[in-house]
């Protein structure tokens, strides 16, 4: 079993290109995020899945965009990527949706954008 | 605001010693907290949670003492281990917000030298 798979494992971006992140889960959990992960200031909620169809937005939306077209693959998307935008993203996923629902993170997506 | 913090940013410790990662919570309202170690370049990885109707859980190594009193909780690790060295995050997950919203403190630092 593998968890949670993200790709690509690192990448180099140029401002104003678009790149989606990928991230795939095999234990069936229904519900997904993405974070980023900025020095000094933790983990931060971008976007949420409680479900497969549905999404939802997190702390610091704005840039990005994500779907959920099945249970399993849950890709964020940056429209157009800014150099704020620099920072290490993680997928992570839960059983359900629940506050008391414990996540388990991929091994993350180190974004750089010049 | 509300948040989740750590009193110490770095811990270090003696192989073999025992380590004490402290975390304070603000928010009464939290009623399930998760500590994660992430070690360098990788994802987060559970460590063990503990419910707010619970004072004291045990893992493997490790116990996670909750106070609500004085909202603190923290990971005690026994006979740590270079293994341990990695960064510990506490998490909340408050009762009433977004669903499955987990908040995090930004981490302390822990270096096991022999």
């Amino acid at each position: 079993i593998a968890g949670i798979t993200q790709a690509p494992t690192s990448q180099i971006l140029a401002a104003g290109r678009r790149m989606t992140l990928r991230c795939t889960q095999d234990m069936r959990h229904n519900a997904m995020y993405w974070y980023r992960q900025d020095l000094g200031l933790g983990l931060r909620l971008i976007h949420y899945s409680n479900t497969a169809g549905t999404t939802g937005k997190g702390e610091v939306p704005d840039g990005y965009s994500v779907s959920r077209a099945n249970t399993d693959d849950f890709p964020l998307t940056l429209a157009s990527a800014v150099p704020s935008q620099t920072s290490v993203y993680f997928c992570a996923s839960s059983d359900g949706g629940g506050a008391s629902d414990t996540q388990y993170f991929g091994p993350g997506t180190r974004l750089t954008v010049l | 605001g509300e948040s989740v913090g750590l009193h110490l940013p770095t811990l270090s410790v003696q192989e073999g010693d025992n380590s004490i990662i402290n975390c304070a919570y603000s928010n009464s309202a939290s009623d399930y907290f998760i500590w994660y170690k992430q070690e360098s370049g990788k994802g987060p990885q559970f460590i063990i949670d503990i419910r707010s109707n619970m004072d004291k859980r045990q893992g493997q190594r490790v116990t996670v003492l909750l106070n609500k009193t004085v909202k603190h909780l923290s990971l005690q690790i026994a006979a740590t281990q270079p293994g341990d060295s990695a960064v510990y995050f506490c998490a909340e997950n408050r009762k009433g917000s977004t669903l499955g919203r987990l908040y995090f403190g930004r981490g302390t630092q822990l270096t096991v030298w022999p």
